[in-house]
């Protein structure tokens, strides 16, 4: 069974600042990983999509990276701004999906990220 | 080409009534899936819908019931409310796409009272 923690679970920081979100993964067997931003009250906006034969992705001032053997991904983001705030969830498939596009994400409850103008 | 739309966006219901709730995914998607999310147990996985096949089920009780017509647009049904079924409700639709990614919607936001 797939489990995903995320550390911290909450993180301030300064506006400007670099930081580096973590998330780990009990099962290294998956096919890709997706990083998640949040804001409050609202719905899930894709940020990165990994996939297993990749090991880092970017998008502008976000890096996300993969590694399988150890069961680990993070999100790097540079100069952080106050717009950045929200949570940010990771997710891993399941353990378990048959055919093309049929399976679950299994998700860390997530880092709370705020950053103080 | 528009996102993931989910109605109604808010409800308010009362213990032992049942709930519709709607989702239309991307054009073209043909997977829709469904997750609860609370404040204590975080998103959790309800059910996902293929060609309006239900093709994996997360472990909620059969109050909890969905389908999938043949544009792809889903439903998804809760009977009997309880309490505790006050949680914001997410589709999210699939494939084809990029490695299967998954794109959410806004969500509905059910509150049981």
């Amino acid at each position: 069974k797939q489990e995903v923690t995320q550390i911290p679970a909450a993180l301030s920081v300064p506006e400007g600042e670099n930081l580096v979100l973590n998330c780990s993964f009990t099962d290294s067997a998956i096919y890709n990983l997706q990083w998640f931003r949040q804001d409050p009250g609202k719905g899930l906006t894709s940020l990165l999509l990994i996939q297993s034969s990749q090991r880092e992705q970017t998008s502008g001032r976000l890096n996300a990276s993969l590694d399988k053997s150890s069961g680990r991904s993070t999100l790097y983001i540079a100069a952080s701004q106050p717009g950045d705030s929200a949570t940010y969830l990771c997710a891993a498939p399941t353990s378990e999906y048959s055919g093309a596009g049929s399976y679950q994400l299994t998700f860390g409850k997530g880092t709370k990220l705020s950053v103080i103008p | 080409k528009a996102g993931v739309t989910q109605t109604p966006r808010y409800l308010i219901k009362t213990r032992g009534q049942q709930v519709t709730l709607s989702c239309s995914p991307i054009s073209g998607h043909r997977s829709v899936s469904w997750y609860q999310q609370t404040p204590g147990q975080g998103l959790q996985f309800l059910f996902e819908y293929f060609s309006e096949t239900q093709r994996n089920k997360g472990n909620f009780p059969g109050r909890f019931s969905g389908r999938q017509f043949s544009n792809s647009r889903s439903e998804m049904n809760v009977s009997t409310l309880e309490l505790g079924d006050s949680a914001l409700y997410l589709c999210a639709s699939s494939w084809p796409t990029d490695s299967y990614e998954q794109y959410f919607g806004p969500g509905t936001r059910l509150t049981v009272t």
